[in-house]
Formats: C-alpha cells, sequence, structure tokens
C-alpha cells in the first residue's frame, strides 16, 4: 500500500496562507492525490484532490511537485475555523476490486487569532 | 439527500454483547468504507466493499465482520464486543466508475463504548 508522510503538527496565524506538506515517495502514475481534514467531533471531509497538475477550489489550493513525490495543500487565508486535522491519502486511479484507502495520523493545524 | 448516514450515534455495550452498526447511502455509490479512529489517532480501515455482495479485510479486520447485501448499505458487526473495540466508527462511500477521481463522502460516526 501506498503510503504518505506529513507532519505531526503545524500552527499558523488567522488570515495568513498556511501550507501543509505531504511526501508520497513511493506514489505510482495511477495514484490521485486526496486531501480531507476533520474538525473536532466530526467526520473527515474532503478538501481537494489530483493527479499531475496543480488543482484549485473554493476551499484550498494543492500544489503537487513535478515527479509526484510530495505535495502541498495551500489554505489562502487561515481562519480560526480551520483549525482541524488534515489528511493527506493516496487513491488509485483505476477502478479496481483493489481500493484499500488507507490514512495515516495526519497534521493538526492551529490557528492563533 | 441525505448522504452518509450512520445509526445509532451513541452506543453503550457490555463485554461480549454483539451489536450490528447500519451505513447507509443515498448517492449510488458501489465503494464503502469502514473506519475506526481511536483518541489521538488517524483512521484505521476495518473492511471495505467494492461493490454489492463483496467484502475485503482492511488494517484491523479482526473482531468484525461486514456484509453488503444492498448497495446502500454497508453494515459493521460486532459478534462478542471487548473493551478494545471502543472507538468512534466512521462510514464512508466513493464513486467507483472513475477509481481514484472520486472523493470519498463520510458519515458523522458511531461512538461506541464497550465496558
Amino acid at each position: 500500500d501506498a503510503k504518505t508522510t506529513q507532519p505531526n503538527s503545524m500552527e499558523s496565524n488567522e488570515e495568513e496562507p498556511v501550507h501543509l506538506p505531504c511526501n508520497h515517495s513511493t506514489i505510482s502514475g495511477t495514484d490521485y492525490i486526496h486531501w480531507y481534514r476533520q474538525l473536532p467531533s466530526q467526520g473527515p471531509e474532503y478538501v481537494i484532490h489530483g493527479l499531475t497538475s496543480n488543482v484549485n477550489n473554493r476551499m484550498a489550493s494543492l500544489a503537487i511537485a513535478e515527479d509526484r513525490k510530495s505535495s502541498t495543500l495551500i489554505l489562502h487565508r487561515a481562519t480560526l475555523r480551520d483549525a482541524a486535522v488534515y489528511y493527506c491519502i493516496l487513491r488509485r486511479l483505476v477502478r479496481t476490486s483493489y481500493d484499500k484507502v488507507i490514512f495515516g495520523p495526519g497534521t493538526s493545524l492551529s490557528v492563533i487569532p | 439527500n441525505a448522504g452518509v448516514t450512520q445509526t445509532p450515534k451513541f452506543r453503550v455495550l457490555k463485554t461480549g454483547q454483539s451489536m450490528t452498526l447500519l451505513c447507509a447511502q443515498d448517492m449510488n455509490h458501489e465503494y464503502m468504507y469502514w473506519y475506526r479512529q481511536d483518541p489521538g489517532m488517524g483512521l484505521r480501515l476495518i473492511h471495505y466493499s467494492v461493490g454489492e455482495g463483496t467484502t475485503a479485510k482492511g488494517e484491523v479486520p479482526d473482531g468484525y465482520n461486514v456484509s453488503r447485501l444492498k448497495k446502500q448499505n454497508f453494515l459493521l458487526g460486532l459478534e462478542s464486543a471487548a473493551p478494545s473495540q471502543t472507538s468512534v466508527y466512521f462510514c464512508a462511500s466513493s464513486y467507483s466508475k472513475v477509481g481514484g477521481d472520486s472523493p470519498l463522502h463520510f458519515g458523522n460516526g458511531t461512538r461506541l463504548t464497550v465496558t
């Protein structure tokens, strides 16, 4: 199973950009990079995903390294509501009977007012 | 559109009792997953299913069984509950036609305590 590694915790000041890194050195060519976040006492929620090119949506941006061995989730202006645990995971591109989606411990983001 | 619904939300069991957690999704998703989350830890995959009538083991399957008799439902069973199964359980589902190019949708969790 392809694995990801993330820092255990990070801090950011409110209204400043946040860059959350993820390493996935064993990524295969058929793996999508997904990001989820989990607010306290809630289920994880989808943030963004991508394959090779950088991606933007209303929540965040995803920057993917050219060799795809790492990626960065970018929150452009952190708010107190962005304090959460952020998970970076890999999912297979093709439809397959093998889709063992494994989560790591994630990065706990604290936002300082 | 309810998304992914988990029942019950809370449950307390005595050691040795059995129970079934229900996950229902109304998005016509083929892939469904059961995870457990312990304090201060990430999600660990228990079992998953890639379609009606199929199930597979995840990272921590021991002590749990699952069934996917209908596409919209994924049941997680504990035949003889143990205190080590005290946890928060999350169900997730995903559209499968495009493989990994689709997000996981999670339920709000079931908090289980085994005394």
